[in-house]
């Protein structure tokens, strides 16, 4: 079965704080796809970034950057120097079989001024 | 611009009303998807379609039904059958149902029975 684990659920920080997301998935396949999504407060999922199996190089994209461990089966984003405007919930997704995606429950991330 | 477009924002309905939630992308991708979203969860899988005139059910279909008569538009109709209808209902396309292909989501139909 697919499953992806996102343990907490809401986090706060003071801006200009770090932030880690931990995401923890199950899969049976040995060709899969994570992805990480950000759900503002107006509802539309913003794509943030897609891996697949194969690649466990960790990538920084500005204040992300992600940690992909396939030892531990973890996909880990954190954001550096929160701001407010990442104030957000955000989804770790696996994708499986005929391109199905199993999502976590979500972090909601709150940055305080 | 490219992207999805999801009408109307927010939909109320009766109890015992169809109702019908639109969903158009203008990106030339081959497929679509319904997510059911309720407070505190992830995304459920309504349908999909990979191709015109052809869909598959997801994790929670029933008292759901889509059609995918043009490759831009996937309607989705929740029925009277639905027990418990009120979420947040996003659609979402991708180039291909397959490669790992990524999903681009639109901005989601809020709906409410009253």
């Amino acid at each position: 079965a697919q499953k992806v684990t996102q343990a907490q659920t809401e986090i706060s920080v003071v801006e200009k704080e770090d932030v880690t997301l931990d995401c923890v998935y199950e899969t049976r396949d040995t060709t899969y796809y994570l992805f990480w999504y950000k759900q503002p407060p107006s509802g539309e999922l913003v794509f943030l970034i897609r891996r697949n199996s194969f690649d466990e190089q960790n990538e920084i994209s500005g204040r992300y950057s992600w940690n992909f461990q396939k030892s531990t089966s973890s996909f880990n984003f954190t954001i550096t120097a929160s701001q407010v405007v990442d104030s957000a919930v955000y989804f770790c997704a696996l994708l499986y079989g005929n391109n199905r995606l199993a999502f976590g429950k979500g972090n909601q991330v709150v940055v305080i001024p | 611009d490219g992207g999805i477009t999801q009408s109307p924002k927010y939909l109320f309905r009766k109890e015992g009303q169809n109702v019908t939630l639109s969903c158009e992308q203008n990106l030339n991708h081959d497929a679509m998807y319904w997510y059911r979203q309720d407070p505190g969860q992830g995304l459920r899988l309504i349908y999909y379609s990979q191709i015109v005139n052809d869909f598959q059910k997801g994790d929670i279909a029933e008292g759901y039904s889509v059609s995918r008569e043009k490759k831009e538009s996937f309607p989705l109709t929740v029925t009277s059958a639905q027990k418990n209808p009120t979420a947040f209902y996003l659609c979402a396309s991708s180039r291909r149902q397959s490669s790992g292909d990524t999903q681009y989501f639109g901005p989601g139909t809020r709906l409410t029975v009253l």
